[in-house]
């Protein structure tokens, strides 16, 4: 079995400041990670992945995430926020194998402050 | 990558009525999959479709409720069967990567609201 937990529905940060959105996995096999975002009126967009090669793994638009398995965390992060990054982020699980089942955390609304 | 495009983009209907939404991808892919989006909520994997063989279900997904085919390797339809205002949400289809990396390509999802 695996699940996804993502702390905080909704994040409010200022322009410039630091992003830090939190991911929190369980799965019974070494899993694979995802961030996507989700931009309103859209479908998702994979930002970045983690699929057990180096543990902190760079994404697109500055984005970056570390996976630790000691923690069973995968923490997104990025230096300075902008305004553009006003979205939805979802942190997903799967594992390799033959049937790609997917499972998605709650989702996190990220609100960027001028 | 894949580029998917979806059909409608958003529809109003309503209360026990259906609506078909189609799928298309650019190019050809095994598996496709359909998910749901409750508002405010996460993604829900209603079924996978496989390319000549019948659609795979998740648990409280019914075919009744929700018919879906897949004539070739590039298209999929999702009917919403009976809608009630519970069946309002955001439909989107995606489909895996080639290779090992296991993510997915979503289309731009349907918004329906039933009414």
């Amino acid at each position: 079995a695996q699940s996804v937990t993502q702390l905080g529905s909704h994040v409010s940060v200022s322009e410039g400041a630091l992003v830090l959105l939190r991911c929190n996995y369980s799965s019974s096999v070494p899993p694979y990670l995802f961030w996507y975002v989700q931009y309103p009126n859209q479908g998702l967009q994979l930002l970045l992945k983690y699929t057990s090669a180096a543990t902190l793994v760079k994404g697109i638009n500055g984005f970056e995430a570390e996976f630790k398995k000691s923690e069973t965390s995968f923490h997104l992060t990025k230096p300075s926020a902008h305004m553009s990054d006003a979205a939805e982020y979802f942190c997903a699980v799967t594992h390799s194998g033959g049937y790609q089942k997917v499972t998605f955390g709650t989702g996190t609304k990220l609100q960027v402050i001028p | 990558s894949a580029v998917i495009s979806q059909k409608p983009s958003r529809d109003i209907c309503q209360r026990g009525t259906s609506l078909t939404i189609q799928c298309q991808v650019d190019s050809q892919v095994t598996m496709m999959f359909w998910y749901r989006q409750q508002p405010g909520q996460s993604l829900t994997l209603i079924a996978t479709a496989n390319q000549g063989s019948e659609a795979t279900y998740e648990s409280g997904f019914v075919i009744d409720k929700f018919p879906i085919s897949r004539p070739n390797l590039t298209f999929s339809t999702l009917t919403v069967s009976n809608m009630s205002p519970e069946d309002s949400s955001i439909y989107l289809c995606s489909v895996p990567s080639r290779g090992s990396s296991y993510e997915q390509y979503f289309g731009p999802g349907t918004r329906l609201t039933v009414t």
